[in-house]
């Protein structure tokens, strides 16, 4: 079945460590994006990509970064650097550098700070 | 930056009621997306809207494009207890050729009546 997988589904993280999100596709999508969502708000951009080897800040870019090596696979980095990291994470994917119905988002993955 | 501004925020329901809900903006969007959300888990996409004025249902949902353009409305006809969980309206703008990002609204929780 094809779709959008983030793993883990759960995350702890010490303070000052950085850690790695994974988000994959099998959708055979150009552009994928990073969202991270608090509780009580909506969705705030965090980077995108709408082609391999090529990425955007989004709304809220700083202490995080991204690369996107293949086209499947956009990870994300929470660096230490990211002084309130604690939120759910959601990764999307769009068949072309556009937002349209065929948008898809992964599960979420929920990063928590210990 | 661009907001959405969603009402209402919360809202019970009890089975069989109709709900509305609904998103304005000041600024002027070509598309309008809404989404469901259940606890822990990724939006999935309802409706998704591209001109002024368009009306379009799916099941027991319709969702309209306001005919300004700053606003867009979903209602739930005879609501059923699966239909609660968190939905967001997602507006995008049109930048002289190529389409910007998502702008997401903060989101309409539904709860079952007590």
């Amino acid at each position: 079945d094809g779709g959008i997988t983030q793993s883990p589904k759960y995350l702890f993280r010490k303070e000052g460590q950085n850690v790695t999100l994974s988000c994959e596709q099998n959708l055979n999508h150009d552009a994928m994006y990073w969202y991270r969502q608090d509780p009580g708000q909506g969705l705030r951009l965090i980077y995108y990509s709408q082609i391999v080897n090529d990425f955007q800040k989004g709304d809220i870019a700083e202490g995080y970064s991204v690369s996107r090596e293949k086209k499947e696979s956009f990870p994300l980095t929470v660096t230490s650097a990211q002084k309130n990291p604690t939120a759910f994470y959601l990764c999307a994917s769009t068949l072309e550098g556009r937002w349209n119905s065929e948008a898809f988002f992964g599960q979420g993955t929920r990063l928590t700070v210990v | 930056g661009q907001q959405l501004n969603q009402s209402p925020q919360s809202m019970f329901i009890q089975e069989g009621e109709d709900v509305s809900m609904n998103c304005t903006s000041s600024s002027i969007f070509n598309t309008w997306l809404w989404y469901k959300q259940d606890p822990g888990e990724g939006p999935v996409l309802l409706i998704a809207l591209y001109k002024a004025g368009e009306l379009t249902s799916n099941g027991r949902l319709t969702a309209q494009f306001g005919i300004t353009r700053k606003d867009s409305f979903l209602n739930i006809s005879a609501s059923i207890p699966s239909d609660v969980g968190i939905y967001f309206c997602a507006g995008q703008l049109y930048y002289g050729g190529s389409q910007g990002n998502l702008i997401f609204g903060k989101g309409t929780k539904l709860s079952v009546k007590p």
